[in-house]
């Protein structure tokens, strides 16, 4: 099972929005709704920010937003905050009843 | 409150052996899907391998033959058993649960780290 594609790095300054994208097959992302998002910071353990595509978990800012088209889901930072500056996961349910997470980005508050 | 901590993490020649443990509180881990992840050291996040509330198992195929996921239901504790380790198993492992209701992995442990060197 491959990794999903992220892009290595986004920027942006504060205030700003970003998006990062996580792209897939049809036999993971495209497959179900069932992306997750995870954060984390150095030295961390991740934290799940998004799951099943769209849905925040409770305490997580609604400045994180989540969709999906096709084969590639998207994490949409709003309101960019010095706070957000971390490392950025996305994973997906596969049909071979596994999980795959992606490449990480790392989100640079400038 | 849910809590993972893992144990057991350390420095191991290649070719040798290590059981990673995962102390659960504030849920039944018989009762969940549970699951390891690894992050070499600079890398990104890997699924390991995980063990559903009815005892099925998966593994990753890197590990597949040689890992084995298991709990004690008595401690509330998952484990890991790591055999023929090899430097590219470097990295810290952390335990994860899935979340009752939805495919995703809402609560993990703080890690372990791993080390596989002569």
């Amino acid at each position: 099972q491959s990794a999903l594609t992220q892009p290595a790095s986004v920027s942006g300054s504060p205030g700003q929005s970003i998006t990062i994208s996580c792209t897939g097959t049809s036999s993971d992302v495209g497959a179900y709704n069932y992306v997750s998002w995870y954060q984390q910071h150095p030295g961390k353990a991740p934290k799940l920010m998004i799951y099943d595509v769209s849905e925040r978990p409770s305490g997580v800012s609604n400045r994180f937003s989540g969709s999906k088209s096709g084969n590639t889901a998207s994490l949409t930072i709003s309101g960019l905050q010095a706070e957000d500056e971390a490392d950025y996961y996305c994973s997906s349910y596969t049909s071979s009843s596994t999980y795959v997470f992606g490449t990480g980005t790392k989100v640079t508050v400038l | 409150e849910v809590q993972l901590v893992e144990s057991g993490g350390g420095l191991v020649q290649p070719g040798g052996s290590l059981r990673l443990s995962c102390a659960a509180s504030g849920f039944t881990v018989s009762s969940n899907y549970m699951t390891w992840v690894r992050q070499a050291p600079g890398k990104g996040l890997e699924w390991v391998s995980f063990i559903y509330a009815g005892g099925s198992t998966y593994y990753a195929d890197s590990v597949k033959g040689r890992f084995t996921i298991s709990r004690d239901n008595s401690k509330n504790t998952l484990y890991l058993q790591m055999n023929s380790l090899r430097a590219e198993d470097t990295a810290v492992y952390y335990c994860a649960r899935k979340a009752n209701t939805a495919m995703t992995l809402d609560y993990w442990g703080q890690g372990t780290l791993v080390t596989v060197s002569s």
